[in-house]
């Protein structure tokens, strides 16, 4: 069962910020946040993932609040490439990702 | 790209009859995981492999199973199909398997498609 509650859709204009929320209240300490995402019938895309401190790198920044509980993605300038499912997921160490069933962003011109 | 690869692309076959899908992990990773994704079930866990031993598993059925070679590549073999078989089957592979964490990066997927 996913540990994790995202909206189900978004929209987000062309080369504005997509800020992607994510609720994981029962996290552990020693689960990290991932963020993938899964463009039409693609296989899942890694994108980020952080424990306790915001984390960037050159696809998304990663926000987690200071008690954990939640999360947001940030894609900077979003693109129509960035039209996808994204999925936030609770995972220790080589657990298995368990997928929900994500947002479904839409970026638009 | 990912690195990791899966053959084949797509596979059309009867029912009964008995599949085998193929998957490269990216150089160097020890583990490989199988996913399946159905319309109506989501993505789901199947069963991981770490350096040529099961680690876990998950909803896969007694039909199906799987095995990782002493090159790391992995294959998941699917027997007796059924027409609710049909989905995307995707392979992951992570650098370990173990440890505090371990990023999974997926290939493109086989699209099995049973008539």
């Amino acid at each position: 069962d996913a540990k994790t509650t995202q909206p189900p859709s978004m929209d987000c204009a062309e080369g504005r910020a997509a800020n992607l929320p994510c609720n994981h209240s029962t996290i552990s300490g020693n689960e990290y946040v991932y963020w993938y995402r899964q463009i039409h019938s693609q296989g899942p895309q890694y994108i980020i993932h952080g424990l306790k401190n915001n984390e960037t790198n050159e696809m998304a920044s990663l926000i987690i609040t200071e008690d954990r509980k939640s999360s947001t993605l940030i894609l900077p300038h979003a693109t129509l490439r960035d039209t996808a499912v994204y999925y936030c997921i609770v995972k220790q160490g080589f657990q298995k990702l368990v997928f929900g069933t994500g947002t479904r962003l839409l970026v638009s011109p | 790209d990912s690195g990791v690869t899966q053959t084949p692309k797509h596979l059309i076959t009867a029912t009964g009859q008995r599949v085998t899908l193929r998957c490269s992990p990216r150089s160097g990773d020890l583990s490989v995981y199988w996913y399946q994704q159905s319309l109506d079930q989501g993505l789901q866990f199947l069963i991981q492999y770490y350096n040529g031993e099961e680690r876990a598993k998950g909803n896969i059925l007694e039909r199906f199973s799987a095995q990782q070679f002493p090159d790391l590549h992995s294959e998941l073999n699917l027997s007796s199909l059924e027409l609710g078989d049909s989905a995307l089957y995707f392979c992951a592979s992570s650098p370990r398997g173990t440890g505090s964490t371990d990023t999974q990066y997926f290939g493109p997927g086989t699209r099995l498609t049973v008539l």
